[in-house]
């Protein structure tokens, strides 16, 4: 069973049209959950850590919130240069609180 | 470098045949990931260094896969007799303390 399960798996989007990509997780005893854009080609990139509910943070049109079961990571305005796929993490407490769980992905594409 | 460093970047190899992936960590990162990313797949765990030490090894797929770290910085992962499902993109991160992930560009393998 999978632990994070993000939607949608794809998602197009005019520029400037906002949206929200969703990761859920069902672990219990959650240490942070983070969330990576990945262009292609490339690796993973940091974007956000949240560690409890209620949480939120902030990048320019990016931002992430959490509750006790899932993540939301909201586009507002995008743009096309914020086409890449969106990657969410799930780091666990004791005894393998130094790795993190992925979700598959949101493959986001922004059109101009 | 200000980053992780994987060599090669490419690297297309005959069915059966041993090959070596390296990792240059971020200098002072005590953790060392390597990871897994298959197409339409998220990114699998495979090995967890700290320092030269790998206290997490449950990930490798099989004994065909090993890895080693050395003086606290490079890693090395080989894959001996490689296998057509090997074909893969393998991501090395290293952290601080177990916080945030920085992830090199990964390396494509392409087994014939």
């Amino acid at each position: 069973e999978d632990q994070v399960t993000q939607s949608p798996e794809a998602l197009r989007l005019q520029e400037g049209e906002s949206s929200s990509l969703n990761c859920s997780y069902t672990v219990s005893g959650l240490r942070g959950l983070f969330w990576y854009r990945q262009d292609p080609g490339k690796g993973p990139e940091f974007l956000f850590t949240l560690y409890s509910a209620g949480e939120e943070k902030e990048k320019e049109r990016l931002k992430a919130t959490l509750t006790k079961k899932e993540s939301f990571l909201h586009i507002t305005a995008p743009k096309p240069e914020d086409s890449a796929t969106y990657l969410c993490a799930v780091r666990l407490g004791g005894g393998s609180n130094y790795k993190l769980t992925f979700g598959k992905g949101t493959l986001l594409t922004v059109n101009p | 470098g200000a980053g992780v460093s994987q060599s090669p970047s490419n690297k297309v190899t005959e069915k059966g045949k041993d090959v070596e992936l390296r990792c240059d960590p971020i200098s002072g990162h005590t953790a060392l990931y390597w990871y897994r990313q298959s197409l339409g797949q998220g990114l699998e765990f495979l090995i967890y260094f700290q320092g030269n030490s790998a206290p997490d090894k449950s990930g490798l797929p099989s004994d065909r896969f090993s890895a080693e770290r050395t003086g606290g910085s490079v890693s090395t992962l080989t894959i001996q007799r490689t296998q057509q499902e090997d074909s893969a993109v393998y991501l090395c991160a290293s952290s601080l303390y177990n916080e945030k992930l920085f992830f090199g560009s990964g390396t494509q393998l392409s087994v014939l």
